[in-house]
Order: C-alpha cells, then sequence, then structure tokens
C-alpha cells in the first residue's frame, strides 16, 4: 500500500533554514506529483507547493516563492521541502501529500 | 491569490443532514476534493472530482456542484463526523491549488 513517511520533528532558530523528507513506498516514485501543505496550530491547511519527482519541475505557491524549495532523490523515492529564513509564523506542522495519501506530519518549531 | 471560501461552522443533530458549502470562482472549471481531519490527525480525503467517494467512505457522504459552490452533504450524520472538513481546489490556470478556510462540523 502507499506510504508517505516524513521525517522528525525539527526545531529550529529564526533565520535558519529546514529540510523535511518524505520517503515513498508502495507506487512508482515517478509517477504522480508530490505536494506540500502546512498547518499551523489550531489553522487551516495552506498548500505550499508541488514537484513532479519525473522531472524535477516545480511550483510554489506565491507567498513561499523565493523561501522554499523542493526537490527529491528518485534513487531512494524521497522527496525533499526546505525552506529558509524562518520566521515564528512558519511554526507548523507540514505535511507531504499525493492524492489521497499523506505523510504523518513533521512538527516544525521556530523559537529563539 | 485565488481563495475558496466556507463556513466557519455548521452544526447539527446526530441523524440529521449536514451541508458544507464552497465558492471560489473558478470551481465552474475545476475540480473540488473534500477532506475530513480530526484532532492529530493527517486529512482523509472523502470526495474527489466534486462527487466520487473513494472506497471505505462511507454512502452518507456526497458532493454536488452548482456554478461557482460546491456541497459535501453528509446524510445521517453520526457522532464520528465531527471533525474540521476542507475543500480543495485549484485556480482556472490550474497553476496553483488552494484549500478553503475550513469548516468545523459540530454534531449536536
Amino acid at each position: 500500500q502507499v506510504q508517505l513517511v516524513q521525517s522528525g520533528a525539527e526545531v529550529k532558530k529564526p533565520g535558519a533554514s529546514v529540510k523535511v523528507s518524505c520517503k515513498a513506498s508502495g507506487y512508482t516514485f515517478t509517477s504522480y506529483d508530490i505536494n506540500w501543505v502546512r498547518q499551523a496550530t489550531g489553522q487551516g491547511l495552506e498548500w505550499m507547493g508541488w514537484m513532479n519527482p519525473n522531472s524535477g519541475n516545480t511550483g510554489y505557491a506565491q507567498k513561499f516563492q523565493g523561501r522554499v524549495t523542493m526537490t527529491r532523490d528518485t534513487s531512494i523515492s524521497t522527496a525533499y521541502m526546505e525552506l529558509s529564513s524562518l520566521r515564528s509564523d512558519d511554526s507548523a506542522v507540514y505535511y507531504c501529500w499525493i492524492f489521497s495519501y499523506w505523510g504523518q506530519g513533521t512538527l516544525v518549531t521556530v523559537s529563539s | 491569490s485565488y481563495e475558496l471560501t466556507q463556513p466557519p461552522s455548521v452544526s447539527v443533530s446526530p441523524g440529521q443532514t449536514a451541508r458544507i458549502t464552497c465558492s471560489g470562482d473558478a470551481l465552474p472549471k475545476q475540480y473540488v476534493y473534500w477532506f475530513q481531519q480530526k484532532p492529530g490527525q493527517a486529512p482523509v480525503l472523502v470526495i474527489y472530482k466534486d462527487s466520487e467517494r473513494p472506497s471505505g467512505i462511507p454512502e452518507r457522504f456526497s458532493g454536488s456542484s452548482s456554478g461557482t459552490t460546491v456541497t459535501l452533504t453528509i446524510s445521517g450524520v453520526q457522532a464520528e463526523d465531527e471533525a474540521d472538513y476542507y475543500c480543495q481546489s485549484a485556480d482556472s490556470s490550474a497553476t496553483y491549488k488552494v484549500f478553503g478556510g475550513g469548516t468545523k462540523l459540530t454534531v449536536l
């Protein structure tokens, strides 16, 4: 069955970067776009962008352009989302998502 | 930027019908997907392509579309349906995905 397994929780200082991984299994990794979504505590879902694992092409929400980078390593069926210049309001749970399958979420806390 | 509008909350008694709407200018051109999210859990897809139901989702969940508004209907609401519901779609060019602000369904 399809599984998306994300890396563990992170604590970062303001201004730093964070890189979250999402390891896919149960399907052909290069067949489907992977999306990234985040959710601050008590808030709604916020789409960040997508990546085509086959071509490496990406598309980012305007809010995150210039700060987010989505990459992949097809040899290990893993997608990555890196967010830079972190601020306190970037504290959230970050999810990778394809169609009906979601990762378990990665809590990123930004605090001085 | 493109937005989808949902009511913040909907309340129904058990056994009644809950309707949650989602409005957006591009909805006549783009499919809508509905997700259910319970506290501390990842979202679960309950409706895709406006009205299709994934396997394993109860028949009481249905979706419909009319112009710039789509509706998630839960017939015979059960206590276990209490959750946040999010619609998701894309802008008219399908460049950007977007989520609605979410609707908290309360089962009285």
